[in-house]
């Protein structure tokens, strides 16, 4: 079956750093990428749609200068949590969509902790 | 490993008919469990979770899911189909990190 990655798996890093989240899809293409928040035992939240080679589409009350996400190729979208504060502490889950179908692919997910 | 099945790569319900997306889960603890549904070039989108209490769980658009611990099962059901419900159905659950099962492609047939 198709494969996600994300890397790293988790990261702990200082307030006010910015932090990179990969995120690819390594047996397929995809050409849309969703990206996810997820706090303990909560519901995902969708924080933007990232279509290849166009700017990402950011859901209502998702800081898109804060969130920068990246969808150079169809294999690879970067997001990108700029000057993390203790409240981006969180889960950040992709997923992708390949080309053919519509099927999403979850990647593992990133554990970020800014402390 | 702590895993989520979806047993059912599709399911092809007649319009008006009941349905039954089936979800088992291997997770340790006393996890939430969730429903998800996408639609086509959509992100998720949530319809309903399990925490404690009751065991028949209400959500949006009709859905509901019935958890059973000693089959460890939660499985998702509506009473009455639309074609409009036909779309891809994931089930997760989280204790600490959420973990999805690989999805149902629901197909209401009118």
């Amino acid at each position: 079956g198709a494969v996600v990655s994300q890397h790293p798996s988790w990261v702990i890093c200082k307030s006010g750093t910015s932090v990179k989240i990969e995120c690819r899809s390594l047996d397929f293409q995809a050409t849309t990428m969703f990206w996810y928040r997820q706090f303990p035992k909560q519901s995902l939240m969708l924080m933007a749609t990232s279509n290849e080679g166009s700017k990402a589409t950011y859901e209502q009350g998702v800081e898109k200068d804060k969130f920068l996400i990246n969808h150079a190729s169809l294999t690879l979208s970067t997001l990108t949590v700029t000057s993390a504060h203790p409240e981006d502490s969180s889960f950040y889950i992709c997923s992708a969509q390949s080309v053919r179908g519509g099927q999403q692919f979850f990647g593992p997910g990133t554990r970020l902790t800014v402390l | 490993a702590q895993s989520v099945a979806q047993p059912e790569d599709q399911v092809n319900v007649a319009e008006g008919n009941p349905l039954t997306v089936k979800c088992t889960y291997s997770v340790s603890g006393n996890p939430y469990l969730f429903w998800y549904v996408q639609y086509p070039n959509r992100g998720l989108q949530f319809l309903l979770k399990y925490i404690t209490g009751d065991n028949l769980v209400k959500g949006s658009y009709g859905f509901e899911a019935e958890f059973n611990k000693s089959q460890t099962s939660f499985h998702l059901k509506k009473p009455s189909a639309l074609v409009s419900d036909s779309a891809l159905y994931f089930c997760a659950a989280s204790d600490d990190k959420i973990i999805f099962g690989k999805g149902t492609r629901l197909h209401i047939l009118p």
